[in-house]
């Protein structure tokens, strides 16, 4: 069974451009998260989407945002670019099982760097 | 707010030695804690979950203990491989929500 998918693998903009990340979660998971990683860090929570409802936001400007759609693929989306927003983008999804989240599986994550 | 520290940042360690590795956290009302590794520019890959109600989890050559109420977890290696070099993360969930709060992460080196 595949794992999470994420597209693409890497992406180079430049500053005030408009980015879009992609992620499939694993088949039967319908809650997928979005983490971003600066180099050198622990992954920081962006956005939680549950049955396409968003469930969760961190401290994040509004030039990030998100969806998830009715297959529970999900969509991140930055604006006008920052250089501080060149990361590792991570998208993990997990199952919900009498009424909890259980444990989060990750994707490979897309390297964005900003010029 | 929850906050996760893991120490050191970094340990170089000869092959065969056991690793031990520790994460703390500075609000105990967590729902469960994972410990992940991370090969450089790649994804997380999840090792071990325990969930709140446990004291400890085995996987192979791991395993993982969690005080709850001392806000500590420590994830050993037993009998550490040039392999295991890679960055190793904690992370908590909380009671509510899914949000995963991660800790900086510890660099290890294991020499052959």
């Amino acid at each position: 069974d595949a794992g999470v998918t994420q597209s693409p693998t890497h992406l180079i903009k430049t500053r005030g451009q408009h980015v879009t990340l992609r992620c499939s979660p694993i088949s039967g998971h319908k809650s997928v998260s979005w983490y971003q990683q600066v180099l050198g860090q622990g992954p920081q929570f962006i956005f939680q989407y549950y049955e396409k409802e968003e469930r969760g936001r961190g401290n994040f400007p509004d030039r990030f945002s998100a969806r998830q759609f009715p297959n529970y693929s999900s969509e991140l989306n930055v604006n006008a670019l920052l250089l501080g927003d060149s990361a590792l983008y991570l998208c993990a999804s997990s199952v919900i099982l009498a009424g909890s989240y259980n444990e989060q599986f990750f994707g490979p994550g897309t390297r964005l760097t900003v010029l | 707010k929850q906050e996760v520290t893991q120490i050191p940042a970094a340990l170089s360690v000869p092959e065969g030695e056991n690793l031990v590795l520790n994460c703390s956290f500075t609000d105990s009302a967590i729902y469960n804690l994972q410990w992940f590794r991370q090969d450089p520019g790649k994804g997380l890959t999840s090792l071990l979950l325990i969930q709140s109600s446990q004291r400890e989890q085995t996987s192979g050559r791991l395993n993982a203990s969690l005080d709850k109420s001392s806000g500590r977890s420590t994830l050993y290696i037993a009998a550490s491989q040039p392999g295991d070099s890679a960055t190793y993360l904690c992370a908590v969930r909380p009671a509510a929500g899914n949000k995963l709060t991660f800790g900086g992460g510890t660099r290890v080196l294991v020499k052959p």
